[in-house]
């Protein structure tokens, strides 16, 4: 079974850029997460998906950031305009639908840096 | 507010002997509780994670955690470790509420195990 997909796996960007990262759930996943992790600390929740609807986005930065999911598959994250402050690695995530006590996969994460 | 608590920022065994990686939850209700392991430049991988029942729990290389109710506590444990189990070690708890279903990660703790 595949993983997660994620890309690109690196990204470097001057400030004020836009960029987007895609990700690719596990086939049958209804669920997907974008979290962002800074250096040293554990992930945080910006967004999850239910199919194509966003149950919560309470964490996710509207004035810069937004997402979506049309299909209910695939999702891209989009930050505009990037700043220093965003450099973090964005990992995305799935599980299966309305199984709150499964398991997250985590895909292999974006490496954001802004200069 | 959900929340776990992981003291120590690293953890340093020779191989061969038996670790302990700690970690301490703050819940409303009943904890639902879970292990990841990162590795370096990859996603974070799923090692194990308390529902409910026995409160020592087994999971995947080697690796059990032990749920005390009392202490609040999920400890990581492996009997006798092995160099490979280097890397970064993330618990954390199901959120609850209408963000049910989402994880909250501690800070982690980096194991290093020399031989």
């Amino acid at each position: 079974e595949a993983g997660v997909v994620q890309s690109p796996r690196y990204k470097i960007i001057e400030k004020k850029q836009p960029v987007a990262f895609w990700c690719n759930p596990i086939s049958g996943h209804n669920t997907l997460y974008w979290y962002r992790q800074n250096l040293g600390q554990g992930p945080e929740l910006l967004i999850r998906y239910e199919n194509e609807e966003a149950v919560d986005d309470s964490q996710l930065p509207k004035d810069r950031f937004s997402a979506e999911r049309l299909k209910g598959v695939d999702s891209t994250l989009k930050i505009q305009p990037a700043e220093l402050g965003d450099s973090a690695v964005y990992l995305c995530a799935s599980s299966p639908a309305g199984q709150v006590y499964r398991e997250q996969y985590f895909g292999p994460g974006t490496r954001l840096t802004v200069t | 507010a959900q929340s776990v608590a992981q003291p120590e920022d690293q953890v340093n065994v020779a191989e061969g002997n038996p670790l302990t990686v700690k970690c301490t939850y703050s819940v409303s209700g009943n904890p639902y509780l879970f292990w990841y392991v990162q590795y370096p430049n990859r996603g974070l991988q799923f090692l194990l994670k308390y529902i409910t029942g026995d409160n020592l729990v087994k999971g995947s290389y080697g690796f059990e955690a032990e749920f005390n109710k009392s202490q609040t506590s999920f400890h990581l444990k492996k009997p006798s470790a092995l160099v490979s189990d280097s890397a970064l070690y993330f618990c954390a708890v199901r959120d609850i509420g209408r963000s049910q279903g989402n994880l909250i990660f501690g800070k982690g703790t980096k194991l290093s195990v020399k031989p």
